[in-house]
């Protein structure tokens, strides 16, 4: 069964660039059809989806996040990144990685990782 | 973007009894685009239902789906001690993909 892991520095200054890691295990990342996506959930709040990559290397993002996220996909590593810049406080949040047949419809979850924005 | 309005915030139930959650959107949900998801304290979301009425795999059939257009539903019956947790609809047909505020259930 496919695991996902979340990995990254787990504070960022105001300003700088978050940057995450997904690796998986037991399967492949980018089977027919996969939607790899990033969800992030504010300490006591509810989910927000940041975006998502199709297995064949398109890309989607969520327009709110104006234009600061990246993701991309590495094959061969079995890994897929989030790098989101200019971050502030408001980027605080537990981060999910999550991989699915929809765009934020996942079946396979990380555990999360949470992404402190401070000075 | 499309909203989504979960009700009602809070639902105390026992267990053993039914549960009717219900997500309103702003507009109507292309293709019945619209799954639920159970978050647990400190856990992931787990997927619960796509296509608006289709069971993710390992979901047992206590556990429904039902709605078209701006207005779903989710059913849980004869709660268990595990189903105590919040809520949250997303809708998938029209990006960007947006979520419920939630709906938590606890034990009455």
């Amino acid at each position: 069964q496919l695991q996902l892991q979340e990995s990254g520095p787990g504070l960022v200054k105001p300003s700088e660039t978050l940057s995450l890691t997904c690796t998986a295990s037991g399967g492949s990342i980018s089977s027919s059809g996969a939607y790899l996506n990033w969800i992030r959930q504010p300490p006591g709040k509810g989910l927000e989806w940041i975006g998502s990559a199709f297995y064949s290397g398109n890309t989607y993002y969520n327009p709110s996040l104006k234009g600061r996220v990246t993701i991309s996909v590495d094959t061969s590593k079995n890994q897929f990144s989030l790098k989101m810049r200019s971050v502030t406080a408001a980027d605080t949040a537990v981060y999910y990685c999550a991989r699915g047949g929809g765009i934020a419809v996942a079946h396979q979850w990380g555990q999360g990782t949470l992404v402190t924005v401070s000075s | 973007e499309i909203v989504l309005t979960q009700s009602p915030g809070t639902l105390s139930m026992s267990p053993g009894e039914r549960a009717t959650l219900f997500c309103r959107a702003s507009e109507t949900v292309s293709n019945n685009f619209l799954a639920w998801y159970q978050q647990r304290p400190g856990q992931a979301p787990r997927l619960l239902i796509y296509g608006a009425s289709t069971r993710a795999t390992g979901i047992p059939d206590r556990v429904s789906g039902s709605g078209s257009g701006t207005d779903f539903t989710l059913t849980i019956s004869r709660l268990e001690p595990e189903d105590f947790a919040v809520y949250y609809c997303l809708q998938y047909g029209r990006s960007p993909s947006t979520f419920g505020q939630g709906t938590k259930l606890d034990i009455k």
